[in-house]
């Protein structure tokens, strides 16, 4: 089945730039969603498509997606956007048709 | 606005069953498919099943760890998903979300636009 590779944790300072990434076998031909939960709350879709954003997700949200990473990358960090982030995929020739990754702690220091 | 309640959780025996219901507002329910996604204590996200709308055929698919123990049905004129649950084991223990779905029409795929808040369902002697 297809597996999707995200690093546990990510730490940055307020005001810089975050990159989580999220590596699978060719994932640049698919297309990667990408959600944050914070504690106690329900995911919420934060970029999909690679790269565009829901209303109402500050232009800091950015996505991009090529051969074999897929990365979430968000600017300017603010301490609100300490959370946990998954990237998703859809792959119907696996035998679970939705895949997401591990997940990534983005901590902000 | 948008809005997806779970409800149905709770504790429950190994073996035994349970039916969680998301009761959907504020757009089409008929429209979208909509899928299960769990989360077991202090893990990740992993997808459940999901069923299409009428127009697609309204068929379902599952994941392998719940296929042939859980069923997801809809009802529409209610704008409700149902998750029927059969054999619970204590591995089958999260937060069940239900979702939203968005499908990509060239390509097949599902994301998910809206979640619920989540109900626990807690398997256990």
């Amino acid at each position: 089945s297809y597996v999707l590779t995200q690093p546990p944790s990510v730490s940055v300072a307020p005001g810089q730039t975050a990159r989580i990434t999220c590596g699978g076998n060719n994932i640049g031909s698919k297309s990667v969603h990408w959600y944050q939960q914070k504690p106690g709350q329900a995911p919420v879709l934060v970029v999909y498509d690679d790269s565009d954003r829901p209303s109402g997700i500050p232009e800091r949200f950015s996505g991009s997606n090529s051969g074999n990473t897929a990365t979430l990358t968000i600017s300017r960090v603010e301490a609100g956007d300490e959370a946990d982030y998954y990237c998703q995929v859809w792959d119907s020739s696996s035998d679970h048709f939705v895949v997401f990754g591990g997940g990534t702690k983005l901590t902000v220091l | 606005e948008v809005q997806l309640v779970e409800s149905g959780g709770g504790l429950v025996q190994p073996g035994r069953s349970l039916r969680l219901s998301c009761t959907a507002s504020g757009f089409t329910f008929g429209d979208y498919a909509m899928s299960w996604v769990r989360q077991a204590p202090g893990k990740g996200l992993e997808w459940v099943g999901f069923i299409r709308s009428k127009a697609y055929g309204g068929t379902t698919e599952y994941a392998a760890s719940v296929k042939g123990r859980f069923t997801i049905s809809r009802d529409d004129s209610k704008s409700i998903a149902y998750l029927q649950m059969n054999s619970l084991k204590t591995e089958d223990t999260a937060v069940y979300y239900c979702t939203r779905d968005v499908e990509m029409a060239t390509i097949g795929a599902y994301y998910f636009d809206y979640w619920g808040q989540g109900t626990l369902v807690t398997v256990s002697s």
